[in-house]
């Protein structure tokens, strides 16, 4: 079984739109949660991390965890054009360093 | 620039060679990673040093070999290479393996 699991999509929205990405997780010790986006051609940028459970803002983006769910979700609101990329779910594993293990990404698509 | 930087960027070469890829960073972090992206865009941990102690080792084949002289830079190199070998190589840095990960711009390794 994956450890951590992502629709690949395309997920496509109009812009002005809601963007919702989902990701579940196998390990119910995992404390840490991060999303990444991926241009093509271009490394990971952190997106957001969230610790605890409830929501996360920041600016357009809400990060929500829920670990009794083991699963943690991705709100883009008023989508741009320019959110069109590759979105990464990385949970740590529990019990140890931390080791990240990523999903294989949901790639958005923002049309005009 | 503050920054996690790789060299090279482009690497293109033949099996069997020995090659070496450099990563610096200059946020002040004490943990250094190496993924690997394959052709389908699965990120994977290959290693991780926090303050030059190796403390994830995946099982990656033995050819691979990281070297970290300082806590700002990790090197990667890897013998006798392989078709297999082709990918996108990420080096990561963190505060601590606890945190956020930033990742470099990545090499893309071709093997002919």
């Amino acid at each position: 079984q994956k450890e951590v699991e992502q629709n690949s999509g395309p997920l496509s929205v109009p812009e002005g739109a809601i963007a919702s990405l989902n990701c579940t997780y196998s390990d119910r010790g995992s404390q840490s949660f991060f999303w990444y986006r991926q241009y093509s051609g271009k490394s990971p940028e952190l997106i957001m991390s969230i610790y605890s459970n409830g929501d996360k803002e920041d600016g357009r983006f809400t990060a929500q965890l829920n670990k009794a769910s083991q699963y943690v979700s991705l709100l883009i609101r008023d989508s741009q054009p320019s959110d069109s990329a590759t979105y990464l779910c990385a949970v740590s594993l529990s019990g140890g360093y931390n080791k990240l293990i990523f999903g294989a990404g949901t790639r958005l698509a923002v049309h005009p | 620039d503050t920054a996690v930087s790789q060299t090279p960027k482009y690497l293109v070469t033949q099996m069997g060679n020995d090659k070496s890829i450099k990563c610096e960073q200059n946020l002040g972090h004490d943990t250094m990673y190496w993924y690997k992206q394959d052709s389908k865009k699965f990120l994977k941990i290959m290693f991780s040093y926090n303050n030059k102690e190796l403390i994830i080792n995946e099982t990656v084949p033995n050819r691979f070999s990281p070297k970290s002289p300082d806590k700002a830079h990790l090197n990667l190199h890897i013998n006798s290479l392989e078709l297999g070998d082709s990918a996108v190589y990420f080096c990561a840095s963190s505060q601590d393996p606890t945190v956020e990960q930033y990742f470099g711009p990545g090499t893309r390794l071709t093997v002919t």
